[in-house]
């Protein structure tokens, strides 16, 4: 079964490195996300993105984040000086464009965990 | 702006029993709503998306229902089993295309053998 994956599973950095958190969504799709979940807290949305520009982003996503679809399968987002508050669970989503049907239901990858020292 | 809310935060039951768990969302004018299941350190697997025309979906031993008009939707699990330990999540989508999910907190469910 078609699935998002997420390279790398976990990173580590020091405070104002450039970290780049790197998604492959599924392969027919053409919507793409990525949220954060904070330890203890709630999956929050950061940005959408679909025909190569973003939808939507979130007060979050200031301009320190920044997301590309460098070719045609990977979709990164890319942290430019990390803090300590950026210290969470990354998510990427993907959701298919079906005119016909169905629901955009939306399917995560196994997340990226960035801890910020 | 849409707020969900997941109560009980915590649950924990004895293997067998039939359960339920409560969504409630502030916002009436969904487009859909999905429940997924997150296991520790794990991303989020989708249980069932239930659509805002439909009432209830099923899947195994799931049954979602959506009651739109009074902003709420129960997930049922029939004859819990230790494996059906997880957080699990509801999550809302307003429209269609490329719109966001909005998500609750979670129920940390824990089922004892």
């Amino acid at each position: 079964e078609p699935e998002v994956t997420q390279t790398p599973s976990h990173q580590v950095t020091q405070m104002g490195q450039e970290v780049i958190l790197r998604c492959v969504p599924i392969s027919n799709h053409l919507y793409f996300y990525w949220y954060r979940q904070i330890l203890g807290q709630k999956v929050e949305f950061l940005v959408s993105f679909y025909n190569n520009e973003i939808s939507e982003k979130s007060e979050i996503f200031d301009d320190q984040f920044s997301v590309e679809r460098p070719d045609g399968s990977n979709f990164t987002l890319k942290i430019r000086s990390t803090k300590l508050e950026d210290s969470a669970m990354y998510f990427c989503a993907s959701t298919a464009f079906t005119p016909s049907v169905v629901f955009y239901e939306q399917y995560f990858g196994p997340g990226t965990g960035l801890t910020v020292t | 702006k849409q707020e969900v809310t997941q109560i009980p935060a915590a649950l924990s039951v004895p293997e067998g029993e039939n359960l339920v768990l409560n969504c409630s969302f502030t916002d009436s004018a969904i487009y859909n709503l999905q429940w997924f299941r997150q296991d520790p350190g794990k991303g989020l697997t989708s249980l069932l998306l239930i659509q805002s025309s439909q009432r209830e979906q099923t899947s195994g031993r799931l049954n979602a229902s959506l009651d739109k008009s009074s902003g709420r939707s129960t997930l049922y699990i029939a004859a819990s089993q230790p494996g059906d330990s997880a957080t699990y999540l509801c999550a809302v989508r307003e429209g269609e295309g490329a719109q966001k999910l909005v998500f609750g907190q979670g129920t940390r469910l824990t089922i004892n053998p």
